[in-house]
């Protein structure tokens, strides 16, 4: 497709299960970030890669969350032991990653944990 | 460290009447982009308009306009004549181009409803 596409739309999870978020980015854009946003919030910067690299983890709240994108495209957000305060709709985003480029976001992954 | 105000969390207003969206900025960055973008009801982040720090001319795209003034680190979004598929969420944000992370933040947004 022409957009970024993420899947599952929707994802209902119990308290402690594990969970995967997958984004596949724009053709060609090397650059892919992960965002959070909670209801009435402004989306919340998790991780961003370059190519394959984490070129900024610095929004990872703890170290059940982390993501990977092992051949520069489709990048896979982890996130271990859910708890409730993990619901939020996740936001993948892509961009040819040259300086001051526009973000081009998917619809989003939306997550809840009972 | 970076941050976006937008001080407005709803705003509400009759159709055909002009509304401002504020934005106010903090960046140590000298170089630095700044951006607005929409999210409709179903959800996806629609991108407006990026500005980047050495440019701040006002710009003029339809009914849509954009103040950008270093001076007062704001960068505010008029819309004219706003109709009611206007009705949204906006957020400005803001990346740097130094200092290793071009991370966009954002503010935390806000809701335009224009009624008819």
């Amino acid at each position: 497709g022409a957009g970024v596409s993420q899947t599952p739309s929707n994802k209902v999870t119990e308290k402690g299960k594990y969970v995967e978020l997958r984004c596949d980015p724009i053709s060609g854009h090397t650059a892919l970030y992960w965002y959070r946003q909670s209801l009435g919030q402004g989306p919340e910067f998790l991780i961003y890669f370059q190519g394959t690299g984490a070129a900024d983890d610095s929004g990872l709240p703890n170290d059940r969350f982390f993501a990977v994108r092992p051949e520069g495209s489709v990048s896979t957000l982890k996130i271990q032991r859910t708890e409730r305060g993990d619901s939020a709709v996740y936001l993948c985003a892509s961009t040819l990653g040259t300086t001051g480029a526009e973000l081009f976001f998917g619809e989003g992954s939306r997550l809840t944990v009972l | 460290a970076q941050k976006v105000t937008q001080a407005q969390t709803e705003i509400s207003v009759v159709e055909k009447e002009d509304v401002t969206l504020d934005c106010v900025y903090e960046t140590r960055d000298t170089t630095y982009y700044l951006f607005w973008y929409k999210q409709p009801p179903s959800g996806e982040l629609v991108f407006l308009i990026r500005r980047n720090s050495f440019d701040e001319q006002n710009e003029i795209s339809g009914r849509y306009s954009w103040n950008f003034q270093k001076s007062t680190s704001s960068f505010n979004f008029t819309i004219t004549a706003s109709q009611v598929v206007d009705s949204a969420v906006y957020f400005c944000a803001l990346s740097g181009a130094q200092g290793g992370s071009e991370k966009l933040v954002f503010g935390k947004g806000t809701k335009l409803t224009v009624n008819p």
